[in-house]
């Protein structure tokens, strides 16, 4: 199946600093989502995006389909940000999703 | 804004008990999803449903997992003689159709005494 590679695994920062997770994956995908998992454990929707490039508020994604990476952008980070961020594809074109989940990468904001 | 409903957020059972998880997919969705999560590990697809059967299982969803869309709006996980491995958070998620984004419920935590 196919295979999701995420960057940084671990991530501590300081409040009010920026940064980058990398998603790499290793086939060409028609569906790309980005979640945020909360310390409750919930799955929130960031992004769905299989290519191009996205802005909501301080997060903003971009996925580069043809060289097969997606990159999440946390910018002006607050403790609430604080959570693992997980990158999902599936490639299936027609038929049901099946999303390959990443292991995640764990963030950690610091006041 | 419509959202995946799940109940109960946290279940203690005995092992070699049945449970059943239930959730309430967005209304105009088709495509309903059960996936899993054990602590400290990445997401894991169980089983799609779509057009009242299964379309697709994992490996992971074996005999003793069935899945049922007993009315309009519910869509239930049974596990049939659950094992301490069941252990975990499990997401039921639905999409509009097969290829469009996949939002997820918040959980149910199954703990497996």
């Amino acid at each position: 199946g196919i295979q999701v590679e995420q960057s940084p695994p671990d991530l501590i920062l300081q409040e009010g600093a920026n940064s980058t997770l990398r998603c790499n994956f290793s086939d060409s995908v028609n569906n790309l989502q980005w979640f945020h998992q909360n310390p409750w454990g919930q799955l929130i929707n960031l992004f769905y995006i299989p290519s191009g490039t996205k802005q909501n508020g301080r997060l903003s994604a971009t996925t580069v389909a043809t060289e097969r990476y997606s990159l999440l952008y946390i910018s002006s980070s607050q403790t609430t940000d604080s959570g693992v961020y997980f990158c999902a594809v599936d490639r299936t074109l027609y038929g049901n999703n099946r999303l390959a989940f990443g292991k995640g990468n764990q963030v950690v904001v610091i006041p | 804004e419509p959202e995946v409903t799940q109940t109960p957020s946290h279940q203690v059972t005995q092992m070699g008990q049945e449970v059943i998880l239930r959730c309430v997919p967005i209304s105009n969705h088709l495509y309903f999803y059960w996936y899993r999560q054990i602590l400290g590990q990445k997401v894991e697809f169980l089983v799609s449903f779509y057009n009242n059967e299964i379309s697709e299982k994992s490996e992971i969803f074996d005999d003793q997992f069935s899945v049922e869309r007993p009315d309009g709006s519910n869509f239930t996980l049974k596990i049939r003689s659950t094992k301490l491995e069941d252990s975990a958070m499990y997401f039921c998620a639905s999409s509009e159709d097969g290829n469009t984004e996949a939002f997820f419920g918040q959980g149910t935590r199954l703990t497996v005494v």
